[in-house]
């Protein structure tokens, strides 16, 4: 069965400073997918990043950066030089495939309390 | 352009009571789903539909039912409320292939009383 563990509960970090939040997974599948998605305040899901399980380039948008490790089943989420607006709950996901490459489901972490404070 | 709308935002219910969740969805996607959101767990599916006319249970399907109206409505039926099941339920759709996000709804927050 699929597992995906963010350890860290809660962060608070003061603003400007650089936060790496964790996840971890686990799958028996090759083909996979990982997200991330932000829950502010206001209570709604919003998608951030995709990334496949043969991909493990890193990624940058902005202040925001992914490292994804298969090696370590990891795919941690950095944001650089936070900001108060970080503020929110982020969600890792992870996403197993049928051959015809339909979703299964997708697996939530129990989310990472993010708080910048100015 | 709405893309997932529940209905309604909040609701208290009495425990025994029944109620159906809505959900629609204008994104012309194969997939919706309904999870529910507890403190300290994340997210966990109650149920699925992959397509029109199909419908599988997730991680914590008991007490709940569902019907895939359409394509695009896709609804959660609580028989007979317990507490228990108060919670922020949340509907989510995708266009079904594993690579795609879903997209959710606002939730629900529901208490049972």
């Amino acid at each position: 069965a699929q597992k995906v563990t963010q350890a860290q509960t809660e962060i608070s970090v003061v603003e400007k400073e650089d936060v790496t939040l964790d996840c971890v997974y686990e799958t028996r599948d090759t083909t996979y997918y990982l997200f991330w998605y932000k829950q502010p305040p206001s209570g709604e899901l919003v998608f951030l990043i995709r990334r496949n399980s043969f991909d493990e380039q890193n990624e940058i948008s902005g202040r925001y950066s992914w490292n994804f490790q298969k090696s370590t089943s990891s795919f941690n989420f950095t944001i650089t030089a936070s900001q108060v607006v970080d503020s929110a709950v982020y969600f890792c996901a992870l996403s197993e495939v049928f051959s015809s490459g339909s979703a299964r489901q997708l697996t939530f972490g129990s989310g990472t309390q993010l708080t910048v404070l100015p | 352009n709405a893309g997932v709308t529940q209905t309604p935002k909040f609701q208290v219910l009495k425990t025994g009571q029944s109620m159906t969740l809505q959900c629609a969805q204008d994104m012309n996607h194969n997939s919706m789903y309904w999870y529910r959101q507890d403190p300290g767990m994340g997210l966990r599916l109650i149920y699925y539909s992959a397509s029109e006319g199909t419908t599988d249970k997730g991680e914590v399907p008991n007490g709940y039912n569902v019907s895939r109206l359409n394509k695009r409505e896709f609804s959660l039926r609580l028989e007979s409320a317990a507490p228990s099941q108060t919670s922020v339920y949340f509907c989510a759709s995708s266009a079904g292939q594993g690579n795609q996000p879903q997209h959710f709804g606002d939730g629900t927050r529901l208490s049972i009383l």
